[in-house]
């Protein structure tokens, strides 16, 4: 069964905490993505990587750290930095055909976080 | 720096009728355009990709068409059911980048 999962569903943090957030696909693709989600905004981009060992910030990437070890996982971090870090978080993949017009972006269920 | 507008931002519907939901961009420098739904609290769910050098797509009920030059997209779905309910957002990859660029979404609700 392919596909995008996200854990947790549902992360509460204190303030002043770092936490984690994990991403695992199965499809095989090369890229993947974090995007946040506020009401009444569009989603915002805060990383993105096209490939292992390789990533690139977004618009929005302060307060936040990724890494990619493995093609099938890329965990983002929310760092004590961000100051505004209660969010819903989505998570997404693509195959990355760089410059093609046929990449569609595949995404995860998602993490409600919220800071207490 | 482009941007992705959707109007209206709601719309309410009764069952049965066939609707068109739009979708603009400022930069016809894109790469794709893709319609996606989003149910409360749940990910968004990818319903049609239009390439570049593509018109329109067609899936079931839902066509979406793109014009480059206007920048524009519209999504049309046929004989609509409370099932369709939901926010369907749209975006567009930018020529030079892997990048997603979102509108806010339409929220949709169909009225049994």
């Amino acid at each position: 069964d392919g596909g995008i999962t996200q854990s947790p569903k549902y992360l509460f943090r204190k303030e002043g905490q770092n936490v984690t957030l994990s991403c695992e696909q199965n499809l095989n693709h090369d890229a993947m993505y974090w995007y946040r989600q506020d009401p009444g905004q569009g989603l915002r981009l805060i990383y993105y990587s096209q490939i292992v060992n390789d990533f690139q910030k977004g618009d929005i990437a302060e307060g936040y750290s990724v890494s990619r070890e493995k093609k099938e996982s890329f965990p983002l971090t929310v760092t004590s930095a961000q100051k505004n870090p209660t969010a819903f978080y989505l998570c997404a993949s693509s195959i990355n055909a760089l410059g093609s017009s046929y990449n569609e972006q595949f995404f995860g269920p998602g993490t409600r976080l919220t800071v207490l | 720096k482009q941007e992705v507008t959707q109007i209206p931002a709601a719309l309410s519907v009764p069952e049965g009728e066939n609707l068109v939901l739009n979708c603009s961009f400022t930069d016809s420098a894109i790469y794709n355009l893709q319609w996606f739904r989003q149910d409360p609290g749940k990910g968004l769910t990818s319903l049609l990709l239009i390439q570049s050098s593509q018109r329109e797509q067609t899936s079931g009920r839902l066509n979406a068409s793109l014009d480059k030059s206007s920048g524009r997209s519209t999504l049309y779905i046929a004989a609509s059911q409370p099932g369709d309910s939901a926010t369907y957002l749209c975006a567009v990859t930018q020529g030079g980048s892997e990048k997603l660029v979102f509108g806010k979404g339409t929220k949709l609700t169909v009225n049994p």
